[in-house]
């Protein structure tokens, strides 16, 4: 089965500073990445996703970047906010099923 | 707001005590699933299903049961409940025709065994 490894497991930054957040997975049938974001106490929710026909995405501060080839793919937030500090989960899945397969989650805290 | 709705939010067990964990989805996804967060392990898939005739066991299912009594209520029983089965479990929904991939969370049921 799929093997998802997240890294780091914990990530300490000055409000202003960017952030990264590194996954790499195992099955080359793996086609579908999210990442969901954890606040404390609550749910987790998705918050960016790519397909493996797309090599990057933005959304506004974030954005997520896809190697297929080495297989790994990575959440980039800029300008980093004290708002942004949770728990991020990367995800891996393929077609058919797309069972989410989660990394084990990257506490980020964020400094004012 | 369309939701998923877990049944008891937290609950303390004693060790040896059966305990099943409700959750009710008023989104209307065909899929549900139970998973279970530890600190530093994640999360992690025990049951799911795709619809009321089906239920497939996932990476930890074993100490764990689950019954789809319909499309939207989906349950997780722990028969003999032992303290590592203390943590925070969630069940969750998706419908990958209608909204992509995206896995929409319950608030999460905390248990605790002692």
């Amino acid at each position: 089965g799929e093997n998802v490894e997240q890294h780091p497991s914990t990530l300490s930054v000055q409000e202003g500073d960017s952030a990264v957040i590194k996954c790499t997975y195992s099955d080359s049938a793996s086609n579908y990445f999210p990442w969901y974001k954890q606040e404390l106490g609550k749910r987790p929710q998705l918050i960016i996703d790519i397909r493996s026909n797309v090599g990057e995405k933005k959304d506004q501060r974030i954005a997520v970047t896809l190697n297929k080839t080495a297989k790994h793919f990575s959440l980039h937030i800029t300008e980093t906010q004290p708002e942004d500090s949770a728990v991020y989960f990367c995800a891996a899945s393929s077609g058919g099923s797309y069972i989410p397969t989660f990394g084990r989650g990257t506490s980020l805290i964020v400094h004012p | 707001d369309a939701d998923v709705t877990q049944t008891p939010r937290n609950r303390i067990t004693k060790t040896g005590k059966r305990i099943m964990l409700e959750c009710s989805q008023t989104k209307g996804h065909d899929r549900m699933y139970w998973y279970r967060q530890d600190p530093g392990l994640g999360l992690r898939l025990i049951y799911y299903s795709f619809d009321v005739k089906d239920i497939n066991k996932g990476e930890i299912s074993d100490g764990y049961s689950v019954s789809r009594q319909a499309q939207a209520k989906f349950s997780l029983s722990l028969e003999s409940a032992i303290p590592n089965q203390t943590a925070l479990y969630f069940c969750a929904t998706s419908d990958p025709g209608r909204n992509g991939n995206t896995i929409y969370f319950g608030e999460g049921s905390w248990l605790t065994v002692v």
